[in-house]
């Protein structure tokens, strides 16, 4: 089955720190990614949308200047924590489309935990 | 407003003893409700899709309903390894791809 796969599984750096998490599809090309954010016992709360040759979409609310999306090719997308502080942690995970499965809307990868110090 | 709304938060089960979760659901206009499984520390895991009321899916000790209201995720004679979280998502008309997800009950089924 398809399988998203997200680098890396865990961080933990410094308040003021930028980090960079990958979300790769290893066997479908998406064209369209996004990004979720976890806290604890919480359901998951959609960042955005990446769409692979296009800006992304952001949710309300969401600082598009704090959280960077890349998609640049049809299997890669990238989260950018720009200057990370203490509240930016959380359990970030992405999910991509496959065009060829109708039934399945998202697979996901299995997240990144964030700790910021 | 769009409102995803799953029930009970926490549920803990013997081993084999049955039990429901529901996931209410106001929306706009459904294009489809998705089951999923989570584990501590992973990403969800797809379980069912349901587009009609009335529809069911089966896989092993689970199945899923949907009405025009709410969809129920049942749990027949449960296992110990069922223990995770439950969460259900809608895709809305016009909405493309994206999911609104609920907030998620937590089972734990003990022995």
């Amino acid at each position: 089955g398809a399988v998203v796969s997200q680098h890396p599984s865990r961080v933990i750096c410094k308040s003021g720190t930028s980090v960079k998490i990958e979300c790769r599809s290893l066997d479908f090309q998406a064209t369209t990614m996004f990004w979720y954010r976890q806290f604890p016992k919480q359901s998951l709360m959609l960042m955005a949308t990446s769409n692979e040759g296009s800006k992304a979409t952001y949710e309300q609310g969401v600082e598009k200047d704090k959280f960077l999306i890349n998609h640049a090719s049809l299997t890669l997308s990238t989260l950018t924590v720009t200057s990370a502080h203490p509240e930016d942690s959380s359990f970030y995970i992405c999910s991509a489309r496959d065009p060829g499965q109708k039934d399945q809307p998202q697979h996901f990868g299995d997240g990144t935990r964030l700790s910021i110090l | 407003e769009d409102q995803v709304t799953q029930s009970p938060e926490a549920l803990r089960l013997q081993e084999g003893e049955s039990s429901s979760l529901n996931c209410s659901y106001t929306v706009s206009g459904l294009r489809g409700l998705f089951w999923y499984r989570q584990d501590p520390g992973k990403g969800p895991e797809f379980l069912f899709t349901l587009y009609s009321a009335g529809e069911e899916k089966e896989k092993e000790r689970l199945k899923a309903t949907l009405t025009k209201k709410e969809s129920f995720l049942h749990i027949t004679a449960p296992k110990p390894e069922d223990s995770a979280t439950y969460l259900c998502a809608v895709q809305l008309t016009g909405g493309g791809n994206k999911l609104t997800f609920g907030t998620g009950t937590q089972l734990k089924v003990e022995l």
